[in-house]
């Protein structure tokens, strides 16, 4: 079993669309939480960190969900450039301060016109 | 602002060459990370460093070897290369927060290597 699992997609959605992704992470121990994302031929960047309470940053929602270990992203009024793959990301908390994270596959997301 | 920077964006290289994969981060962060990305497997870890001549393993190690003399610089080198490493490589550094154990990663362009 992957240590974090995300449906691959492709999500195609109209623009304007509600879209909601999940990722489930195995390790209990887990402590920090963040989605990336990464467009087409492009390295990842930092899209925002997943805290215990929820938090939200313009139309994107992160939660986390400890019991279930469970993250989700969710988009609100889908936009044309909200086009990319979106990447479950997870401190294990296993090696200190090394800062290694663990990474999904990615959930790949097409907005349409 | 952080700038990741990788010596190549593409590389060509034959079967059984030696390869190096350069990697420069202007932040004067600790921690640096060299990962493979390919269809349907996402990033896989290959190593990463925590400070200057320190090295752990990652995921898969296995054909490589790194290389970091000096804070802002780390090296991925294939002793001799293989087409099963042909692939998406990429570099990234982060500085450690004591409250978090975590700090973002930044990653560099990346390099398309295809070894023929």
């Amino acid at each position: 079993r992957k240590e974090v699992e995300q449906d691959p997609g492709p999500f195609n959605v109209p623009e304007g669309a509600t879209v909601a992704f999940n990722c489930t992470y195995s390790n209990s121990a887990s402590q920090s939480f963040f989605w990336y994302r990464q467009d087409c031929r492009k390295e990842p960047k930092l899209l925002m960190s997943v805290y215990s309470s929820g938090n939200e940053d313009g139309r994107f929602t992160a939660q986390l969900n400890r019991a279930s270990q469970y993250i989700s992203l969710l988009i609100r009024d889908s936009k044309l450039s909200d086009s990319a793959t979106y990447l479950c990301v997870v401190n294990n908390g296993l090696h200190g301060n090394t800062g290694k994270l663990i990474f999904g596959q990615g959930t790949t997301l097409q907005v349409k016109p | 602002d952080v700038k990741v920077t990788q010596s190549s964006r593409y590389l060509v290289k034959r079967t059984g060459e030696k390869v190096f994969l350069e990697c420069v981060q202007d932040m004067d962060h600790e921690n640096m990370f060299w990962y493979r990305q390919d269809p349907g497997l996402g990033l896989r870890l290959i190593y990463f460093s925590y400070d200057v001549k320190m090295k752990e393993k990652g995921d898969i190690p296995e054909g490589y070897s790194v290389s970091r003399e000096k804070k802002e610089r780390f090296s991925l080198i294939l002793e001799s290369a293989s087409t099963n490493q042909t692939s998406m490589y990429l570099c990234a550094s982060s500085s450690p927060q004591l409250a978090t154990l975590t700090d973002t990663q930044y990653f560099g362009p990346g390099t398309r290597l295809t070894v023929l």
